[in-house]
């Protein structure tokens, strides 16, 4: 159990377009889901909580107008890349919380998207 | 602000070797600690979690937990080539996590 997709794994668009990622968990319920950007060689670099029925929680120098997050049910958050610039080619992972705050459950990774802005 | 700290190694050990991965923290509050394997290009894999003081085995895995010390480390026994990987180490308060830069293992056949 406990598997996450993402859709789409990779991406190649023109500069100025927008770009939608899907983030499914796809046999259990996520109240909770992460999004996370990783650069070649680096770390996971959170961008952002997103919780379901309610607004994404941004972390700090994430542009939330730019990066905009939907979590529209307990088992899908899409990620929305807007007027995509090449510095946003990317690495883009997403997470889904099992457990709720508190709880001693784990985040389950999905595959990511790679984005490659032109 | 909240870090946790990996040596980016390359770590390189021989096939059949013990790999030890260390990672340090700041937040005293931290409750769940974890370890995750990530190849390249792919995204991270869960290989254990650990919340108490102490190690937790499973297979060829053992984490250790000292909370005193602000430490965890994964040992890795019987070293495969196919464990060569970047080891994550992740440090959760409630459930939101703060990953390490991560430490490049290499197996040598």
């Amino acid at each position: 159990g406990a598997v996450v997709s993402q859709h789409p794994s990779r991406v190649i668009c023109k500069s100025g377009t927008s770009v939608k990622i899907e983030c499914r968990s796809l046999d259990f319920q996520a109240t909770t889901m992460f999004w996370y950007r990783q650069f070649p060689k680096k770390s996971l670099m959170l961008m952002a909580t997103s919780n379901e029925g309610s607004k994404a929680t941004y972390e700090q120098g994430v542009e939330k107008d730019k990066f905009l997050i939907n979590h529209a049910s307990l088992t899908l958050s899409t990620l929305t890349v807007t007027s995509a610039h090449p510095e946003d080619s990317s690495f883009y992972i997403c997470s889904a919380y099992r457990g709720w705050p508190g709880s001693t459950d784990t985040q389950y990774f999905g595959p990511g998207t790679r984005l490659t802005v032109l | 602000q909240k870090e946790v700290e990996q040596n980016s190694g390359p770590l390189s050990v021989p096939e059949g070797a013990i790999a030890s991965l260390n990672c340090t923290y700041s937040d005293r509050g931290s409750q769940s600690f974890f370890w995750y394997r990530q190849y390249s290009g792919k995204s991270p894999e869960l290989i254990m979690f650990i919340y108490s003081n102490g190690d937790k085995e499973d297979g060829r895995f053992t984490a250790q937990l000292n909370k005193a010390s602000q430490y965890v480390s994964l040992l890795i026994r019987d070293s495969q080539p196919s464990d060569s990987a970047t080891y994550l180490c992740a440090v959760g308060g409630t459930y939101k996590y703060i990953f390490g830069t991560g430490t490049r293992l290499k197996v040598l056949a």
